[in-house]
């Protein structure tokens, strides 16, 4: 079964604190993995896409990377801002089927002053 | 600027009533997409849109129901056979269905039951 686990469901850091979040999945055959911040009330906007040859791969003060033997992804934000609050979600890509897209849950972050 | 227009934020459906609820992009987008998210869920798929004149049933796709008339416009319908509509959903458009290239979503509408 293709699935998309993520963990932890809410996380509460101080600001200035680095985290770091998890991404699980069991879809198959692979073709990439999309981290998304979701803002309150907001749409996703995709943060980085992880191809299967790709480890790490950083924006900003998030780097994200991916092992695919173990096919587990982490999202790690560096230096956190109020502005991270929001929630974070991995997207798995299929290489097969016109419905190719595996959500998680989400880990809801919330930074603290 | 470029983007996917959502409207209304906010919509209240009484019984028995259907519901529509807009979406327009201006992306020039092929492929357009219908979510639907609940607390502690991740996004389910409603119906998909590869291109116009066509469109596919996603993974809930009962008590819905969405036409493709034109590129930029997937608009989404909420029945009254869909027993629980209380939900926020987000559309979204791609390049094209198979695509790497990432989903752009609009900011969502939050429909409720009065």
């Amino acid at each position: 079964k293709n699935q998309v686990e993520q963990s932890p469901q809410s996380l509460i850091i101080l600001e200035g604190k680095n985290c770091t979040l998890q991404c699980n999945y069991t879809v198959s055959p692979f073709s990439n993995l999309r981290w998304y911040k979701q803002d309150t009330g907001r749409g996703p906007v995709s943060l980085t896409i992880m191809t299967f040859s790709e480890n790490t791969k950083s924006n900003g003060r998030y780097t994200a990377t991916l092992d695919a033997d173990t096919k587990q992804s982490s999202l790690h934000i560096t230096a956190s801002q109020l502005s991270d609050s929001a929630s974070y979600i991995c997207v798995v890509r299929r290489q097969t089927g016109a419905n190719n897209l595996f959500f998680g849950t989400g880990t809801r972050l919330t930074v603290i002053p | 600027d470029g983007g996917i227009t959502q409207s209304p934020k906010y919509l209240f459906r009484k019984e028995g009533q259907n519901v529509t609820l807009s979406c327009e992009q201006n992306l020039n987008h092929d492929a357009m997409y219908w979510y639907r998210q609940d607390p502690g869920q991740g996004l389910r798929l409603i119906y998909y849109s590869q291109i116009v004149n066509d469109f596919q049933k996603g993974d809930i796709a009962e008590g819905y129901s969405v036409s493709r008339e034109k590129k930029e416009s997937f608009p989404l319908t909420v029945t009254s056979a869909q027993k629980n509509p209380t939900a926020f959903y987000l559309c979204a458009s791609s390049i094209g269905l198979y695509s790497n290239q990432p989903q752009h979503f609009g900011d969502g509408t939050r429909l409720s039951i009065l």
